[in-house]
């Protein structure tokens, strides 16, 4: 399997534009989470899915920050509009709840930069 | 509540022994967990250890329990410059199924 796959992997864009960031999770996952890795606040779980359904919404942001799971194997997290303090790595990760260990595997991130 | 606190930062010299501290809240917890990030990289799970179990060992990683204190270690035994990174300690969510609180993050600098 070719793991979590995110795109784009580097993102710059322009204070008020709108940002959609991507996620392929691996094939026969159910659960799907979004992260946000910045210096200042580490690592925050922005929401996860479970069977494309999302379950706890409770670390988005705010408004600007919607999160969709139209099917199994597809994920956005789009942010609008941008702002620069939502410079980060937003990772995305996926797991299987018939793995005992529940591992999440993740994704290479992609890095944004509102200017 | 459910919380993961880590120290921010550990240096050691190459050939040393890093131990990397976490202490977490969740006395209900069955799963905890060490992840690792290369720089550039996403996290990766390094090892695991269940709740009813005070240490295990692969190969140079140890991992120990306190289940009294609600304290994990990681300890790498002769650590080398490859295992600069950042570990992550994390626990499974009693309350929340499949989802994993994650501390905040310890820097290990392994210095030649």
């Amino acid at each position: 399997d070719a793991g979590v796959i995110q795109s784009p992997r580097h993102e710059v864009t322009e204070m008020g534009q709108e940002v959609t960031l991507r996620c392929k999770p691996i094939s026969g996952h159910d659960y799907l989470f979004w992260y946000r890795q910045t210096m200042m606040r580490g690592l925050e779980l922005l929401i996860y899915f479970n069977n494309n359904v999302p379950i706890d919404d409770s670390g988005m942001p705010e408004d600007r920050f919607s999160a969709k799971m139209p099917n199994a194997s597809f994920s956005t997290l789009k942010i609008q509009p941008s702002e620069p303090r939502d410079s980060a790595v937003y990772f995305c990760a996926s797991s299987f709840y018939g793995d005992p260990w529940e591992t999440q595997y993740f994704g290479p991130g992609t890095r944004l930069l509102v200017l | 509540g459910e919380d993961v606190e880590q120290s921010l930062f550990l240096s050691v010299r190459e050939g040393d022994s890093s131990v990397i501290n976490c202490t977490y809240t969740d006395s209900s917890s069955t799963y905890l967990y060490w992840y690792k990030q290369e720089p550039g990289a996403g996290l990766q799970l390094l090892t695991y250890i269940f709740s009813n179990m005070d240490m295990k060992q692969d190969q140079r990683l140890t991992v120990l329990l306190n289940k009294k204190d609600k304290h994990l270690s990681l300890r790498i035994a002769d650590t080398q410059t490859g295992d600069s990174a950042i570990y992550f300690c994390a626990e499974l969510s009693s309350s929340n199924t499949g989802k994993l609180i994650f501390g905040q993050g310890t820097t290990l600098q392994v210095k030649p």
